[in-house]
């Protein structure tokens, strides 16, 4: 079955600088990949995706970016706010369903 | 529905209790997951249902646990003689299929004692 793959497992960041997690994955078939962001004690919540015909994605300070040749996808959180301190999840499709990584604590001090 | 919604949101039961789990999806959502989190944890998948089948069972931890869905709604997750390593968050998405963003219900938190 697909395998995802997500580092760092946990990172911590200066307010106001930029945060970088990183997911890889097996299928070559796959093509849709989401993240999302799960506050402590919280459902998690999708924060931003992207398929497999797309190279980057923005929304405001989060960017995500496709390399379907390595299989490998990005999430860029740009200005880091204590707000965003959260576990983040990578996710895959594959075999017709949502394979997730091992997910992301960050931590951002102000 | 607004969104997902699963009951109960707490449940305590004593070991070797049998528990049933409720998910009610998103209406006109074909697709539905069942997902354990253990405290501090990732998500790890159950099963995953594609309208009232289930076309992966892989994740189901050992022959204690099913799950079913009827109608290509509510679904139900069935844990029999419950054990204190069951005690976690149950988590329950749906999506209106594959390549489709998953919304995640509440969970509901078992505890086994």
């Amino acid at each position: 079955g697909e395998n995802v793959e997500q580092h760092p497992s946990t990172l911590s960041v200066q307010e106001g600088d930029s945060a970088v997690i990183k997911c890889t994955y097996s299928d070559s078939a796959s093509n849709y990949f989401p993240w999302y962001k799960q506050e402590l004690g919280k459902r998690p919540q999708l924060i931003i995706d992207i398929r497999s015909n797309v190279g980057e994605k923005k929304d405001q300070r989060i960017a995500v970016t496709l390399n379907k040749t390595a299989k490998h996808f990005s999430l860029h959180i740009t200005e880091t706010q204590p707000e965003d301190s959260a576990v983040y999840f990578c996710a895959v499709t594959g075999f017709q369903k949502l394979v997730f990584g091992t997910g992301t604590r960050l931590l951002v001090s102000p | 529905g607004a969104g997902v919604s699963q009951s109960p949101s707490n449940k305590v039961t004593e070991k070797g209790k049998d528990v049933e789990l409720r998910c009610d999806p998103i209406s006109g959502h074909t697709a539905l997951y069942w997902y354990r989190q253990s405290l501090g944890q990732g998500l790890e998948f159950l099963i995953y249902f594609q309208g009232n089948s289930a076309p992966d069972k892989s994740g189901l931890p050992s022959d204690r646990f099913s799950a079913e869905r009827t109608g290509g709604s509510v679904s139900t997750l069935t844990i029999q003689r419950t054990q204190q390593e069951d005690s976690a968050v149950y988590l329950c998405a749906s999506s209106s299929g594959e390549g489709s963003p998953l919304h995640f219900g509440n969970g509901t938190r078992l505890t086994v004692t």
